[in-house]
């Protein structure tokens, strides 16, 4: 069954360097999204995306944060100026174009922010 | 977005049916049910999506009254390894930039 891929699946990064998580979406889907998950807390969304723009995101996506599809293939999500309390698992997930289409998540990236 | 509201925990043991109830007073015409399973470290995993009426695929059963303000998951003959979370869901999947909004799930723990 095809899944949705994240690399690396942990991230150690000193506060104020950028990290860039990458994600490989199922190979026929048109929308991503990003999530993340503080230890002990619940998902909370943080962007989708659409046909190579942002359909909404929420108010932790500020400008630290930002996303990629460089290619056919790879979804990215840069935060920039890493603060401690980004330290927490991202999660990707990808969804095809139909209506009832559910999203399918990967697997996550932990992300420790020293 | 309709907000949901699950029960934070339940126990229950090997063999044993489980019935997850999610209540969704404000849930619009156009919103699916869809249920997710999580387990530590893993990203949530999809279980189960309807509508209306009951839906059953090889893992669970989804179970949705005439009027769609609640739903029911129900996973028959549990075991050790179906300890875990469990969210409801509630959104319109057909629109671009579903703005997925996760509650506190219910933590399901399976005793032997």
């Amino acid at each position: 069954e095809p899944e949705v891929t994240q690399t690396p699946s942990h991230q150690v990064t000193q506060m104020g360097q950028e990290v860039i998580l990458r994600c490989v979406p199922i190979s026929n889907h048109l929308y991503f999204y990003w999530y993340r998950q503080i230890l002990g807390q619940k998902v909370e969304f943080l962007v989708s995306f659409y046909n190579n723009e942002i359909s909404e995101k929420s108010e932790i996506f500020d400008d630290q944060f930002s996303v990629e599809r460089p290619d056919g293939s790879n979804f990215t999500l840069k935060i920039r100026s890493t603060k401690l309390e980004d330290s927490a698992m991202y999660f990707c997930a990808s969804r095809g174009d139909y209506s009832n289409q559910p999203q399918h998540f990967g697997d996550g990236t932990r992300l420790s922010i020293l | 977005l309709a907000k949901t509201t699950q029960p934070i925990s339940m126990d229950s043991y090997e063999g044993q049916e489980v019935n997850i109830t999610c209540s969704h007073n404000n849930i619009a015409t156009n919103d699916y049910i869809t249920w997710y399973q999580q387990f530590p470290s893993q990203g949530p995993r999809f279980i189960i999506q309807g509508y209306k009426t009951k839906v059953t695929n090889e893992v669970a059963s989804l179970f949705i009254p005439a009027d769609r303000k609640s739903s029911t998951l129900s996973l028959p003959r549990v075991s050790l390894s179906d300890t875990a979370v469990y969210y409801c869901l509630v959104g319109d999947v057909g629109t671009g930039g579903f703005k997925t909004i996760f509650g506190a799930g219910t933590r399901l723990f399976v005793k032997a």
